[in-house]
């Protein structure tokens, strides 16, 4: 069955615009999580959804905002954008929320942003 | 939070050898999982594995949840494993996300 799918797969974007990712999860997976990835900070927990409904969010600013459909596909958000949101955003899909015994996590290819 | 640590951070062999990476983890966790980074991005599940040990191929791992660490064994290496490798748990506390450790950069040279 397919993967977790990411679009777009490369951007640019200038200082003070604003950018949509998109994740489609594998087929039957209700939870979708974010992920930022960059050289200085590693990988960072942004937020997960579950049900159309947001269960968990990392310490990031109000500018990051995400959500999700009754389809389980889910999309973030950055506005205003800043030089340091240059980052890859990577998307993961699961069966149920993080926590629970034996569930694994599934990533896509991630989406490569770079802010001018 | 739970702290992820790895080692070691860089790790560069000669194709055909053998290799071991750890990650150390300071709380108890429900989720352990493996992951090797491809230069494109993505991040592969190697193996899901908050206790016990498995093995796919090549590669193998044991998590010994007591003394809270995990070890990836790579053997005969081939350069198609180069790539960064990434250890990451969910706490039993009240963290429900993955918390990714710093990663070990592994370069298998020909």
């Amino acid at each position: 069955k397919a993967g977790v799918t990411q679009t777009p797969r490369y951007l640019i974007k200038t200082r003070g615009q604003q950018v949509t990712l998109s994740c489609s999860p594998i087929s039957g997976h209700r939870s979708v999580s974010w992920y930022q990835q960059t050289p200085g900070q590693g990988l960072q927990f942004l937020f997960e959804y579950f049900s159309e409904t947001q269960r968990n969010k990392g310490n990031f600013p109000g500018r990051f905002s995400g959500r999700q459909f009754s389809n389980s596909r889910s999309e973030m958000n950055v506005s205003t954008l800043e030089l340091g949101d240059s980052a890859l955003y990577l998307c993961a899909s699961s069966l149920a929320p993080g926590a629970r015994t034996g569930n694994t996590i599934y990533f896509g290819e991630g989406s490569w942003l770079t802010v001018v | 939070g739970i702290q992820v640590e790895q080692s070691p951070p860089d790790l560069i062999l000669q194709e055909g050898a053998n290799s071991t990476l750890r990650c150390n983890f300071s709380d108890s966790v429900n989720n352990l999982q493996w992951f090797h980074q491809n230069p494109w991005g993505q991040l592969i599940n190697l193996f899901y594995i908050p206790s016990g040990t498995k093995q796919n191929g090549r590669l193998s791992a044991t998590t010994v949840a007591t003394e809270r660490y995990s070890l990836l064994y790579i053997s005969s290496s081939q350069t198609t494993d180069s790539g960064v490798y990434f250890c990451a748990v969910i706490s039993s506390g009240s963290a429900r996300q993955l918390t990714f450790g710093s990663g070990t950069q592994l370069t298998v040279l020909p």
